[in-house]
């Protein structure tokens, strides 16, 4: 298991852009993608999108004009961002390591999650 | 997309049964199926992936196994901290789909 911590604004007002970051301790970023994944309240897994160490992303095709994920690797973190923000958007948000690749990859290593809520 | 359709969506067991929770890609996936469990209130944790690999510290009370749309994950002598939601997810597509989720509940 990998250390991972999601961090970022608790609430965010309707339109605007959900920021979040997720810190890896305790081990390079190199050579592994990173996933984030989020689940509404009540709701199910939904996966947003990974990023290689190299930038390299793909994202879930219902939110890839709105999603962006980055790496940094001289920080050790990797970021979330979501604009037009709506309450459809207060989720729990995840970040995963992936063991494996972007194809035939698992989530091997989880942070504990971070709530999202998309209020005025 | 590549959907991925779990059944039941809930089902009702008690300690020692055995249960199984099937998923179905709506394209053939290989073995590029994974599982995890998500108790109330923590992240999920991958338990089996590939199909079939079970997670090192996870019980061998858990199996996987199929191939190609359809797969099966199968709890035998369930326990109490079994209790949890189950959920299965591709790997196939670069574009990664998990599956609706199948709560376990005690009966």
């Amino acid at each position: 298991q990998v250390p991972l911590q999601e961090s970022g604004p608790g609430l965010v007002k309707p339109s605007e852009t959900l920021s979040l970051t997720c810190a890896v301790s305790g081990d390079s970023m190199t050579n592994y993608y990173w996933s984030w994944i989020r689940q509404s309240p009540g709701g199910g897994l939904e996966w947003i999108g990974h990023v290689y160490h190299t930038g390299i992303v793909n994202y879930e095709p219902s939110l890839q004009t709105r999603v962006a994920i980055s790496i940094d690797t001289s920080k050790n973190h990797i970021t979330l961002k979501l604009t037009s923000v709506t309450a459809a958007d207060t989720a729990v948000y995840y970040c995963a390591r992936v063991r494996g690749s972007g194809r035939g990859g698992s989530l091997a290593s989880w942070g504990r999650g971070a709530l999202v809520t998309v209020a005025s | 997309d590549i959907q991925m359709t779990q059944s039941p969506s809930s089902l009702a067991a008690s300690v020692g049964d055995r249960v199984t929770i099937t998923c179905r890609a709506s394209d053939d996936i290989n073995k590029y199926l994974n599982w995890y469990q998500q108790r109330r209130g923590e992240a999920p944790k991958l338990l089996i992936d590939a199909s079939s690999r079970l997670q090192s510290g996870v019980p061998s009370r858990f199996s996987g196994g199929g191939s190609g749309t359809d797969f099966t994950l199968t709890i035998t002598n369930l326990q109490p901290e079994d209790f949890a939601t189950y959920y299965c997810q591709q790997s196939f597509s670069v574009l990664w789909t998990f599956g609706h989720g199948t709560k376990v509940e005690i009966k």
